[in-house]
């Protein structure tokens, strides 16, 4: 059962344009989200996070909003720019037994073109 | 900021044989530790959970006689995968904590067994 889902295995922008990457997850327990980058050959590095009591989080060019109702999470970069281009983990945590618990989507690779 | 580094960051067995990977937070104290696997196009799978001092707490499916786990010390978890086997092949990653859910990952192992 895949709890935190990402539709779009990749994603292709021009530079200077909107990126959007979408996350959806089932469950409701989830209290806290995150995005992670993921370069070849590299460990993912924490990108931006957003609270479950809060609708959205920016951080200069990146943007997380949260839409609980529909259980929808998405990732705004503008302007996107070529060092962008990468894999984006979508990761939900819930506390379990003391500690948070993440479960990560699969991931949408995004090209960003010059 | 915080540094965790995963070594090595591949490398290929023979079949029956053991191979052990090493997570070291550089810069920080991690209690606990988290292993990952990653098959190819798959989301990031937790494996188990590190603690220091203490056994580790293995996932659902994970044979915890197979992929051993020591947290010897504050800044040290080794994963050892015992008689490796060609369907052990796979991207193991590890990652720390500090604070509330913000992960630091290594670099990631690639493991081949032949």
């Amino acid at each position: 059962d895949q709890q935190v889902k990402q539709n779009s295995p990749s994603l292709s922008v021009q530079e200077g344009r909107i990126s959007i990457l979408n996350c959806d997850y089932t469950n409701s327990m989830f209290d806290y989200f995150l995005w992670y980058k993921k370069y070849p050959a590299e460990g993912p590095t924490f990108l931006i996070s957003i609270s479950s009591i809060k609708d959205k989080n920016e951080d200069g060019r990146f943007t997380v909003f949260l839409n609980k109702s529909a259980k929808h999470l998405s990732l705004h970069i503008v302007p996107s720019q070529p060092g962008d281009s990468a894999v984006y983990f979508c990761a939900a945590s819930v506390n379990f037994g003391g500690y948070q618990k993440v479960t990560f989507g699969i991931g949408t690779k995004l090209q960003v073109i010059p | 900021g915080a540094v965790v580094s995963q070594h090595p960051s591949w490398v290929i067995c023979k079949s029956g044989t053991s191979v052990k990977i090493e997570c070291r937070s550089l810069d920080f104290q991690a209690t606990t530790m988290f292993w990952y696997r990653q098959f190819p196009k798959q989301s990031l799978m937790l494996m188990a959970t590190s603690n220091e001092g203490s056994k580790a707490t293995y996932e659902q499916g994970v044979e915890k006689d197979k992929f051993l786990i020591n947290h010897a010390s504050l800044t040290l978890s080794t994963l050892t995968v015992t008689s490796a086997h060609p369907e052990d092949s796979s991207f193991y990653i590890c990652s720390a904590r500090i604070g509330f859910t913000e992960a630091f990952f290594g670099q990631g192992t690639r493991l081949t067994v032949v």
